[in-house]
């Protein structure tokens, strides 16, 4: 089955210790964003990817850094994570113009800063 | 800028039983889509129903229904018969159509599904 894949599910990194979460999809949609979702909240747009170009939002912290390589694969580096970047990590796929079909989700990255 | 607002931060129903979440959402565009996700504890944010604004019927699947009230902005989900894997949280979104056009989601309700 076409889905988005998340890698790992659960991740715990020492406060300071760059860490990478990583996300593929077999969906070939060309736009792929990454959210942060703290405990019962809704997600938060850290940046997103369409095709190539990568879109930041304005309150993302510099610590976060993403990189797109190919169509498939997207990654999240936390460059110096600090207790309060501890959360969920979601990535979703669309396609282009997004569309009725909305927004295909991962199961999630539950990132753990100790 | 686009807002979505669900004003009942937790409900619950009893199993077998109807309930219908609010959603309210605030935008001057005219070609939107809406929709509801699930997301179960611990789970994947999964689509359970949306809705292209310019069509003036209600989308329906299965179980889940809404009510769309253009222009009250309105977007209601009513889950029938009530089943305990419908506990979870669930957020209503808004997406302008377009290329790059990202979600707005509303803060979500916590929905407890009753034995």
């Amino acid at each position: 089955d076409a889905m988005v894949i998340q890698n790992p599910r659960y991740q715990v990194t020492q406060f300071g210790k760059p860490v990478t979460l990583s996300c593929s999809q077999t969906l070939n949609h060309n736009v792929m964003y990454w959210y942060q979702q703290k405990s019962s909240q809704a997600p938060k747009l850290l940046f997103h990817y369409y095709d190539k170009d990568f879109n930041n939002e304005a309150d993302t912290p510099d610590n976060f850094q993403s990189r797109r390589p190919n169509t498939s694969f997207c990654f999240l580096d936390i460059r110096s994570p600090g207790l309060g970047d501890a959360a969920m990590y979601l990535c979703a796929t669309s396609r282009e113009g997004g569309g009725v079909s909305g927004y295909t989700f991962g199961s999630g990255t539950r990132l753990t800063v100790v | 800028a686009q807002t979505v607002t669900q004003s009942q931060p937790e409900m619950s129903v009893q199993e077998a039983e109807t309930v219908t979440l609010s959603c309210t959402y605030d935008t001057s565009e005219n070609n939107y889509y809406l929709f509801w996700y699930k997301q179960p504890p611990s789970r994947q944010m999964i689509l359970v129903i949306r809705q292209e604004a310019y069509k003036q019927q209600n989308a329906t699947e299965n179980r889940f229904s809404v009510n769309f009230q253009k222009a009250a902005k309105s977007f209601s989900l009513k889950i029938s018969d009530s089943q305990l894997g419908d506990t979870a949280m669930y957020f209503c979104a808004f997406m302008k159509r377009g290329r790059g056009q990202n979600f707005v989601f509303g803060p979500g309700t916590r929905l407890s599904v009753l034995p």
